[in-house]
């Protein structure tokens, strides 16, 4: 049972490149969220899932894209990255019941560096 | 919206030295509260919750308590730890949403 994974664990890229964070989680969450991490404003979410096939917006959810084909799988995608997405980004699970549900399962993390 | 207001830090403290990290919060209905802990180059662990009014969360020698007329969850710890030294996350998770708000996290650095 490794939990919630996350690749890269850092990354650099140029302004206007894309790339795609990968998430994956082997608990059989329903929910799935990315969250992103920058100094004295804690965690703002970004985008969220509810169930395979099904995503909504965050708090900031502007310059991300994300889909969710799979319960295991929610990957997020910056179609052009711009240095304001310079951050460390979290992806978390929870299940949608039972006496944890309310329990987000963080994954490590990944640092984006954007030049 | 709901908010989370924590103590800005570091916070600084010897070795055996007693902790409180305030945290306040602004929600409507009755959210459930959580502290989650985040060690150095690691994800965020749920350090404890509490979900209605009145209940006390504990974990490894940390409390906190739901007060709802004050909407207040301070972390309180008798004797801390080098070992505890992280950036601690005060949040609400409210049931008329899906997501969890945190607060701006709070840095204690402990002194041998």
């Amino acid at each position: 049972n490794a939990g919630v994974t996350q690749t890269p664990k850092f990354q650099v890229l140029k302004t206007g490149q894309s790339m795609t964070l990968q998430c994956a989680q082997d608990m059989n969450h329903e929910y799935m969220s990315w969250y992103r991490q920058d100094p004295g404003m804690g965690l703002r979410l970004i985008h969220y899932s509810v169930g395979a096939g099904i995503t909504d917006q965050g708090e900031v959810p502007n310059g991300y894209n994300v889909s969710r084909s799979t319960t295991e799988d929610f990957p997020l995608r910056l179609l052009s990255a711009a240095p304001s997405q310079t951050s460390v980004y979290f992806c978390a699970s929870r299940p949608s019941g039972g006496l944890y549900q309310e329990t987000q399962y963080f994954g490590p993390g990944t640092r984006l560096l954007v030049l | 919206g709901d908010s989370v207001t924590q103590m800005e830090g570091p916070v600084t403290l010897s070795e055996e030295a007693f902790l409180t990290i305030n945290c306040t919060y602004t929600a409507t209905g009755y959210p459930s509260l959580f502290w989650y802990v985040q060690y150095p180059g690691e994800g965020l662990q749920l350090l404890l919750k509490a979900t209605k009014a009145d209940d006390k969360g504990s974990n490894k020698g940390f409390e906190a308590t739901y007060r709802k007329e004050t909407t207040s969850f301070h972390l309180e710890k008798g004797s801390v730890q080098v070992s505890d030294s992280a950036v601690y996350f005060c949040a609400l998770h409210n049931n008329a949403g899906n997501m969890l708000t945190f607060g701006g996290g709070t840095r204690l650095m402990v002194k041998p």
